[in-house]
């Protein structure tokens, strides 16, 4: 098993670009969540989804959509890039709703200039 | 408000000396504590769940213990190949996400 995979692993966006980073996973897992992290305020949750065809705000979803059409699959997209989204992308999964551990991905590192 | 807190923010400790990381929490009806090592560049990697006070987890140098009202990641005999950010987190309220501390970055020095 693959585990959680996220595509690209680096990008560079200039101001205003958009952008679609994947997250996929191989382990049936019910629920996928998209994180950021940057340096001093830790893993901060953007979007979730608890199943196919269903997403939900996090703490920080501004700026940001996502899909989840498959349930392999959990898109998180950036329509107009700020320098203020310059951060680590993670994707996690969970298996189901009485599992709470969560499964990472190795992160995509993005950089808006 | 759900909070998970992690203290100190960065330890450095010489191969073999012993120390421990705290994570307190404010959650309701907690439903299980988490703690992960993230290595730099790196995503979280799982550790351990522990579910009930007084229960305790072993990996190799790493023992977690959980009370009613904090977790801690005891380091036994360290190497510096322990050497990484370690976070903790807990449920939400609602069960739907982890809230997660900012997490304690061990440096062990040979």
């Amino acid at each position: 098993n693959a585990g959680v995979t996220q595509t690209p692993k680096f990008r560079v966006l200039k101001t205003g670009q958009s952008m679609t980073l994947l997250c996929a996973q191989d382990m049936n897992h019910e629920y996928m969540y998209w994180y950021r992290q940057d340096p001093g305020m830790g893993l901060r949750l953007i979007h979730y989804s608890v199943g196919e065809g269903t997403t939900a705000k996090g703490e920080v979803p501004d700026g940001y959509n996502v899909s989840r059409l498959k349930k392999q699959n959990f898109l998180l997209g950036l329509e107009s890039a700020a320098p203020s989204q310059t951060s680590v992308y993670f994707c996690a999964s969970r298996r189901t709703a009485s599992s709470y551990e969560q499964y990472f991905g190795p992160g995509t590192r993005l950089t808006v200039t | 408000e759900d909070q998970v807190t992690q203290s100190p923010e960065a330890l450095r400790l010489q191969e073999g000396e012993s120390s421990s990381l705290n994570c307190s929490y404010t959650v309701s009806g907690l439903r299980g504590l988490f703690w992960y090592r993230q290595d730099p560049g790196k995503g979280p990697e799982f550790l351990f769940t522990l579910y009930s006070a007084g229960e305790e987890k072993e990996k190799e140098r790493l023992k977690a213990t959980l009370t009613k009202k904090e977790s801690f990641l005891h380091i036994t005999a360290p190497k510096p190949e322990d050497s990484a950010t370690y976070l903790c987190a807990a449920p939400n309220q609602a069960g739907t996400a982890l809230i997660f501390g900012k997490g304690t970055t061990l440096s062990v020095s040979s």
